[in-house]
């Protein structure tokens, strides 16, 4: 069966940096897009970007750019997100989720027709000083 | 705040019908599909309907989801203990480049 399987929890100072692992398994790593969502404390969620596993293409959501890489490794089936200068107000849990989208596709022609199946349990990412 | 919105909380009692609101734009729900998603406390999300009103295998069809223009609903029926949990809205904005949008989500609670 389809499965993600995240790093463990994180303990981090503000200014710091993070990277958040997703091993896949149970299907081709590379035949479909990966998003990163993260949701704070009690709140909601808030995608963070996408990563094209195939080619390495991402896309981020204008909040983070400038502060997230997404990137993977195909010998392994693992796709990471990393977060720099942290804030305190980036205190979430960070959850890696497929997209149906195949990767032979443009995301951003077709990505609108597809959507999240399977998410990763979530890794809890804590800053605090 | 979200993009999408929804009442934060909803509530029932057992065997009872359910439903709970997205609201959204022209860019976002009026335009694309909406997804919801289940999170019982302490797990990660859960597909629970996509493309407006289709189920996974494996969802009981108690679950229903609808769309009109720049809303959509999720309806539960036959209401369960085990039904209890947070649930989002989401969908494509072609804002922009394009990018997700969810819902505040709504805590149901079963009374």
């Amino acid at each position: 069966q389809v499965q993600l399987v995240q790093s463990g929890a994180e303990v981090k100072k503000p200014g710091a940096s993070v990277k958040v692992s997703c091993k896949a398994s149970g299907y081709t790593f590379t035949g479909y897009y990966m998003h990163w969502v993260r949701q704070a404390p009690g709140q909601g969620l808030e995608w963070m970007g996408w990563i094209n596993p195939n080619s390495g293409g991402t896309n981020y959501a204008q909040k983070f750019q400038g502060r997230v890489t997404m990137t993977r490794d195909t010998s392994i089936s693992t796709a990471y997100m990393e977060l720099s200068r942290l804030r305190s107000d980036d205190t979430a849990v960070y959850y890696c989720a497929r997209d149906l989208c195949p990767t032979l596709y443009y995301y951003d022609s077709s990505g609108k027709d597809y959507y999240m199946d399977v998410w990763g349990k979530g890794t809890t990412v804590t800053v605090s000083s | 705040q979200s993009v999408l919105t929804q009442p934060p909380s909803a509530s029932g009692t057992p065997g009872q019908r359910v439903t709970i609101s997205c609201s959204g734009s022209s860019s976002n729900i009026g335009s694309n599909y909406v997804y919801w998603y289940q999170q019982l406390p302490g797990t990660a999300p859960k597909l629970l309907i996509y493309r407006n009103n289709q189920r996974p295998s494996g969802v009981p069809d108690r679950f229903s989801g609808s769309k009109s223009g720049t809303s959509a609903s999720l309806a539960i029926s036959g209401l369960r203990s085990e039904d209890e949990a947070d649930y989002y809205c989401a969908a494509w904005d072609d804002s922009l480049s394009g990018f997700w949008v969810f819902g505040g989500g709504t805590k149901l609670t079963v009374l």
